[in-house]
């Protein structure tokens, strides 16, 4: 089944401990990206990456980090997470050149304590 | 960079129709897209317009019009299980990036 993998799908952490939210997508796609959602302000992007080696800061990539090692993996890391990025984080992935939505990730429920 | 509006928030009846208008301003346009979210769960993809005009999938249908910054996203004969968030989200022509609006609660009553 084509499908974007986002582990865990909840996790409540302590402030400055860092921690890696993995995803990984089964569709040989080249662009991947991650998504913040919070009430009122809906998704939106932290980060991205057309391709392996090639990422990009998204609208919000402040206190995030990512890789793009290989084709299906795209981690989301936390170096030293606060409070503020309690949140929703939604993976999703694309194929490019041509007019396709994203498939999302299930999602990943993060409090910072 | 990418400004879209859409209503917080619609109620209707079950069996009737709404339309749900999003506008938006944008740098570089590559196509809109709808999802429908679940509380909780991941956007799904409904629908897409590139070029102006409406299309139709089943009870949903969205129109564009690129000259207006407009779209709609028209759901018929509703259901219990349309209540849902509705995302109007547009996609960037340099970066493959989709810039979502904050989303429409529709809430389907008996």
């Amino acid at each position: 089944e084509a499908q974007v993998t986002q582990n865990p799908r909840y996790l409540i952490t302590v402030t400055g401990k860092k921690l890696t939210v993995t995803c990984s997508q089964n569709m040989n796609h080249e662009y991947m990206s991650w998504y913040r959602q919070d009430p009122g302000l809906g998704l939106r992007q932290i980060y991205y990456s057309m391709n392996v080696e090639v990422t990009d800061k998204g609208d919000v990539p402040e206190g995030y980090k990512v890789s793009r090692k290989e084709k299906r993996n795209f981690p989301l890391i936390l170096e030293s997470p606060s409070p503020n990025q309690t949140s929703l984080y939604f993976c999703a992935s694309s194929q490019t050149g041509r007019m396709v939505g994203y498939t999302f990730g299930s999602g990943t429920r993060l409090t910072v304590v | 960079g990418q400004n879209i509006d859409q209503p917080t928030e619609m109620t209707a009846t079950e069996g009737a129709i709404v339309q749900i208008n999003c506008t938006y301003q944008t740098s570089g346009f590559n196509g809109l897209f709808w999802y429908q979210q679940h509380a909780g769960e991941a956007p799904t993809f409904l629908s897409y317009n590139v070029l102006d005009g409406l299309e139709e999938k089943g009870r949903f249908s969205s129109f564009l019009s690129r000259s207006k910054g407009y779209s709609y996203l028209l759901l018929k004969e509703l259901q219990m299980k349309d209540s849902a968030s509705y995302l109007c989200a547009v996609r960037d022509l340099a970066d493959y990036k989709l810039s979502f609006g904050a989303g429409t609660t529709v809430t389907v009553r008996a």
